[in-house]
């Protein structure tokens, strides 16, 4: 079975300060995501990377950054946390081979920015 | 643009009452349509991919149909433990890149 996990399932945090989320994956997947969840408008696509030391944009990456040294390893990054990242961070990953693979979720992270 | 619409946004069950929930899409180019299940507090749970027209999946009370523009699950007789937020995702044009319905929270009472 895919083992997807998080770092923390609970974070409060206060405004302005440094935020890393982490997410590791054991299934040797190439391709890590980053999505954040928030009631009435579903799961929204952070960044994502289809290797290591690589990363791409989602739809909404203002105020983060990703970093992925390793393969197994994808952190999320809030540079100065704000009230309004207040969320539920999830991480996913899936294999190569382009379309029709499934992504694997992690439990989540529940972010609070005070 | 791509969009995933889901309906209804919350259902009520009796225990032993079947219904479906409905998600429509409208994209330029469909790789596959998935779903998953996600309980309170918890990631989402994969539980089928579609490729193509007319493919249905089945897996214990659930069963997962598609047409050109939708796709239904059926839930036959469910039990409480059905109970959960059902999740549509498409895979369309963007590689790998998932756009997600809102979600159709399903409550099955006794």
């Amino acid at each position: 079975d895919v083992k997807v996990t998080q770092s923390s399932r609970y974070l409060v945090k206060r405004t302005g300060e440094k935020v890393f989320l982490e997410c590791v994956q054991d299934m040797d997947h190439e391709n890590m995501f980053w999505y954040r969840q928030d009631p009435g408008l579903g799961l929204r696509l952070i960044y994502f990377s289809y290797d290591v030391k690589m990363k791409e944009k989602g739809d909404i990456p203002e105020g983060y950054s990703v970093s992925r040294e390793k393969k197994e390893r994808f952190s999320l990054i809030l540079e100065s946390a704000s009230t309004n990242q207040t969320s539920m961070y999830l991480c996913a990953s899936s294999a190569p081979g382009g379309p029709f693979v499934a992504q694997y979720f992690g439990p989540g992270t529940r972010l609070t920015v005070l | 643009e791509d969009q995933v619409t889901q309906s209804p946004e919350a259902l009520r069950l009796q225990e032993g009452e079947s219904s479906s929930l409905n998600c429509s899409y409208t994209v330029s180019g469909l790789r596959g349509l998935f779903w998953y299940r996600q309980d309170p507090g918890k990631g989402p749970e994969f539980l089928f991919t579609l490729y193509s027209a007319g493919e249905e999946k089945e897996k214990e009370r659930l069963k997962a149909t598609l047409t050109k523009k939708e796709s239904f699950l059926h839930i036959t007789a469910p039990k409480p433990e059905d109970s959960a937020t059902y999740l549509c995702a498409v895979d369309a044009d963007s590689w790998g890149k998932l756009q997600f319905g809102a979600g159709t929270q399903v409550v099955v009472t006794p």
